[in-house]
């Protein structure tokens, strides 16, 4: 079936470091990509998102990137704080855009 | 607006008992879905809807029944508790089915179960 692999699973920094987190999925179908954070006990809340007419999209300290052609995107996130320190998942939309499947997470933890 | 609101937030079943967790959303949403989350599987989609009177399975639907019949509400029903439904339970609703058009899914604060 459709899948998302996500990796790597837990990731430290030392606060000020970049963090990247990169998934690959399986549907060339796929055409729609948000990334969730979620903080212990916490819902998930998306942070941002890329179309797959899009090949890159930043907003302040967080960009994604999209290779089509490869299917994988990435999230990248510059000048590190500890409050960023959270679990953050990967998503793509599956068959015509009825539903998103979810990478398994990875726990970024940032130390001052 | 209240959102996405789940009830119960916690709730400990015993094995074979059923019951229902309830999700309302206040904000003219066409899209719902329901969420298991495990530890190390990330977030798994059980059922969804695209509107009123419409559902459909997601990737693990056995042991769970939805319907909908309203725009607001989503409930989710365990027919018979097994342990391995032991889970944290988020529910979901966006304007419109994800893919179609960078439409956020809000989340639920999620119900805490617990099957012994």
């Amino acid at each position: 079936g459709e899948n998302v692999e996500q990796h790597p699973s837990t990731l430290s920094v030392q606060e000020g470091d970049s963090a990247v987190i990169k998934c690959t999925y399986s549907d060339s179908a796929s055409n729609y990509f948000p990334w969730y954070k979620q903080e212990l006990g916490k819902r998930p809340q998306l942070i941002i998102d890329i179309r797959s007419n899009v090949g890159e999209k930043k907003d302040q300290r967080i960009a994604v990137t999209l290779n089509k052609t490869a299917k994988h995107f990435s999230l990248h996130i510059t000048e590190t704080q500890p409050e960023d320190s959270a679990v953050y998942f990967c998503a793509a939309s599956i068959r015509g855009f009825q539903k998103l499947v979810f990478g398994t997470g990875t726990r970024l933890l940032v130390s001052p | 607006n209240a959102g996405v609101t789940q009830t119960p937030k916690f709730q400990v079943l015993k094995t074979g008992q059923s019951m229902t967790l309830q999700c309302a959303q206040d904000m003219n949403h066409e899209y719902m879905s329901w969420y298991r989350q495990d530890p190390g599987m990330g977030l798994r989609l059980i059922h969804y809807s695209v509107g009123a009177g419409i559902t459909d399975q997601g990737e693990v639907p056995n042991g769970y029944n939805v319907s909908r019949s309203t725009t607001e509400d989503f409930p989710l029903r365990l027919l018979s508790a097994a342990p391995s439904q032991t889970s944290v339970y988020f529910c979901a609703s966006s304007f419109v089915p994800p893919g179609r058009g960078s439409y956020e899914q809000y989340f639920g604060p999620g119900t805490r179960l617990t099957v012994t």
